[in-house]
């Protein structure tokens, strides 16, 4: 079946403009999370999303970092005023319960703040 | 202390060899552990579960010591597309899930 896919693949932008990076998670999965992954480093939790609860932002650098989902479906996460520490690869995943069944990644989007 | 740690190494070893690799974490209370593997400039993939009782997938093996908090990966056999980074999943459930990645054990096999 279809996978995790995000949207833009790449997305190239100026320092100062807001960015909204898409996920869509596979079917039925009700757990879905945000992490970045900056070039060489390890991933670093952003924000999760399980079925109706309240999401877990704990992970967000700072405020202008933002992400919402439509019951469990899509997620965006918008990056207003975008730095150049920003430039980083922002992947999603899924996973059917609160991970116990492992994550299932998205192939990522490609973030480069000039 | 980090909660996930492993040795980031690279380990560069030759085809057809045996590799083993830890990962230790420090919450006695972590319940769930995953193995992934990620590509250059891929994201990671789920490579297996982690169970006491061990868990074995062809050529690789997994397995948990809670007593001395760690799990372990054994690749036998290694081929060249094992190359990757290894990368060890910690989950700790109480008022909610907390998932926890090791930052990863760079792994190169030489022909």
């Amino acid at each position: 079946g279809a996978g995790v896919s995000q949207s833009p693949s790449n997305k190239v932008t100026e320092k100062g403009k807001d960015v909204e990076l898409r996920c869509d998670p596979i079917s039925g999965h009700t757990a879905l999370y945000w992490y970045r992954q900056r070039l060489g480093q390890g991933l670093e939790f952003l924000i999760y999303f399980q079925g109706n609860s309240a999401p877990d932002k704990s992970g967000l650098p700072s405020d202008r970092f933002s992400a919402e989902r439509t019951g469990e479906s899509v997620s965006t996460l918008t990056i207003q005023r975008t730095q150049q520490e920003d430039s980083a690869v922002y992947l999603c995943a899924s996973s059917p319960l609160a991970g116990g069944r492992g994550q299932y990644f998205g192939p990522g989007t490609r973030l480069t703040v000039l | 202390r980090k909660e996930v740690e492993q040795d980031p190494g690279p380990f560069n070893v030759p085809e057809g060899a045996t590799v083993a690799f830890n990962c230790t974490y420090s919450n006695s209370a972590s319940q769930s552990f995953f193995w992934y593997r990620q590509d250059c400039r891929k994201e990671p993939k789920l490579l297996m579960s982690v169970y006491s009782s061990g868990n074995e997938d062809g050529r690789f093996t997994a397995q948990l010591n809670r007593a001395s908090q760690y799990i372990s990966l054994l690749i036998r056999d290694s081929k060249l597309s094992d190359s990757a980074t290894y990368l060890c999943v910690v989950i700790e459930y109480s008022s909610a899930s907390k998932i926890i990645f090791g930052s990863g054990t760079r792994l190169s096999i030489r022909p």
